[in-house]
């Protein structure tokens, strides 16, 4: 079966630094991953998304990378708020069905 | 834009008793339509996902099953429920089919089963 795990459960960064979320992903034939945003006790908030023919994606403030060869997805937020504070998970795609991560519960320290 | 609706928020129910869960989608037509269910620390798990109208696929066997009446409304149900479908439950939305397209999610409902 297919596995989607995160570094670490859970991240504190300083107002103004930079997080960065990690995500490993097993299946290599995986070709579309996506990453999430959930407050609590709201629903997941799509953030940005990235197709295995690219290595890297910006939006604003956010930034995915992924690396292929090592099976790896990050999410970086620049200049974290502390409205950024949540869960944020990624997705895999493979086949037909999306596989999600757990989540790495962020913390924004003021 | 698009907006997906879902209610209650918040359902406490006992043991036993029946559930009806809706998601209305707006702004689109013929969206593929999804029901997942999270359970804390647990990614999320695919219950139900539907192409259009009164087409149905179940990816975990279960005592809930789902609905499609109208083209943008997707109803979960149970007729018992058990301690094991307390959650968080889900609706989602997508242009595509499947994991092909980004899908959206709804609000979510906490079920609490007691």
């Amino acid at each position: 079966g297919e596995s989607v795990g995160l570094h670490l459960p859970t991240l504190s960064v300083q107002e103004g630094d930079n997080s960065i979320i990690n995500c490993a992903y097993s299946n290599s034939a995986s070709d579309y991953f996506i990453w999430y945003k959930q407050e609590s006790g709201k629903g997941p908030q799509f953030i940005i998304d990235i197709r295995s023919n690219m290595d890297k994606r910006q939006g604003q403030r956010v930034t995915v990378l992924l690396n292929k060869t090592v099976k790896h997805l990050s999410l970086q937020i620049a200049a974290t708020q502390p409205g950024d504070s949540a869960v944020y998970f990624c997705a895999e795609s493979t086949g037909n069905q999306f596989y999600f991560g757990t989540g790495t519960s962020l913390t924004v320290i003021p | 834009s698009q907006t997906i609706h879902q209610w209650p928020a918040t359902l406490v129910q006992p043991v036993g008793s029946p559930l009806s869960l809706e998601c209305t989608v707006e702004g689109t037509s013929n969206p593929n339509l999804y029901w997942y269910r999270q359970a804390a620390g647990r990614g999320l798990q695919l219950l139900f996902y539907s192409v259009g109208i009164g087409q149905i696929s179940s990816e975990v066997p279960q005592n809930l099953s789902a609905s499609r009446p109208q083209d943008r409304q997707f109803i979960l149900s149970s007729k018992k429920l058990l301690l094991s479908d307390s959650g968080f439950y889900l609706c989602a939305w997508s242009v595509l089919a499947l994991s092909r397209d980004t899908q959206y999610f709804g609000p979510g409902t906490r079920l609490t089963v007691l």
